[in-house]
């Protein structure tokens, strides 16, 4: 399994600031996503890599941008937070064999409040 | 294309009930299915999966999940809830060739003592 370690966890910030929520996994996974989950929601992806350089939109349009220089660290960044942006953001990667199917892991979620 | 439907976005069982969550697929090549379950203010937990293997599968905390290709089901059962029990469910489908995982919209389960 693997680990996924994002920070910060929660996070209070003022509109127009920048943020990025940091994201990071040590199983050598080449997949990695992001996705965004409001209160009691369903989960949208918003942008996912399939390794390095690589880096594509998900299935809900974001204003956050995300880069993919090493495998194992995959950021997200807001230029300019808005009160629009608050939500959880949940950061996963795969291992993308035959037998796995792609099994997707996440880590434990960076808690988004802008005011 | 794919997509996921689970059925009921809300289930409430007593304590020692059947545990019963229900999910339909519908995908143009041959799935892989999971179940997550999310806990209050965690990540998704794997419970369980599907990969062409055997139809039933066996997942952590006792839950388990059949896969029915004629019924494009893979619904979710535990035989006696627990109260720790109580989260968040999604059912998600991969396949094709971007692998890309969709998610259901969750079922919430809760357990009455």
């Amino acid at each position: 399994e693997a680990d996924i370690y994002q920070t910060p966890r929660y996070l209070v910030i003022g509109t127009g600031k920048k943020i990025t929520l940091e994201c990071s996994q040590t199983m050598g996974h080449d997949k990695m996503y992001w996705y965004q989950q409001d209160p009691g929601m369903e989960l949208h992806l918003i942008h996912y890599s399939y390794g390095v350089n690589s880096t594509e939109k998900g299935d809900l349009s974001s204003e956050s941008t995300v880069s993919r220089i090493r495998t194992e660290h995959f950021p997200l960044t807001l230029e300019s937070a808005r009160p629009s942006h608050t939500s959880q953001y949940l950061c996963a990667s795969s291992e993308d064999t035959f037998y796995s199917g792609n099994t997707i892991y996440f880590g434990e979620g960076s808690w988004l409040t802008v005011v | 294309a794919q997509s996921v439907t689970q059925l009921g976005s809300h289930v409430s069982v007593s304590e020692g009930a059947l545990v019963l969550l229900r999910c339909n697929y519908s995908s143009s090549v041959p799935p892989y299915l999971f179940w997550y379950v999310q806990y209050p203010n965690q990540g998704l937990q794997l419970l369980l999966k599907y990969t062409s293997a055997a139809t039933l599968v066996k997942g952590i905390n006792g839950f388990e999940a059949e896969f029915k290709k004629s019924e494009t089901s893979f619904h979710l059962t535990k035989p006696s809830a627990h109260m720790s029990d109580a989260a968040e469910y999604f059912c998600a489908v991969s396949g094709g060739s971007n692998y890309k995982l969709t998610f259901g919209k969750g079922t919430l389960l809760t357990v009455n003592p």
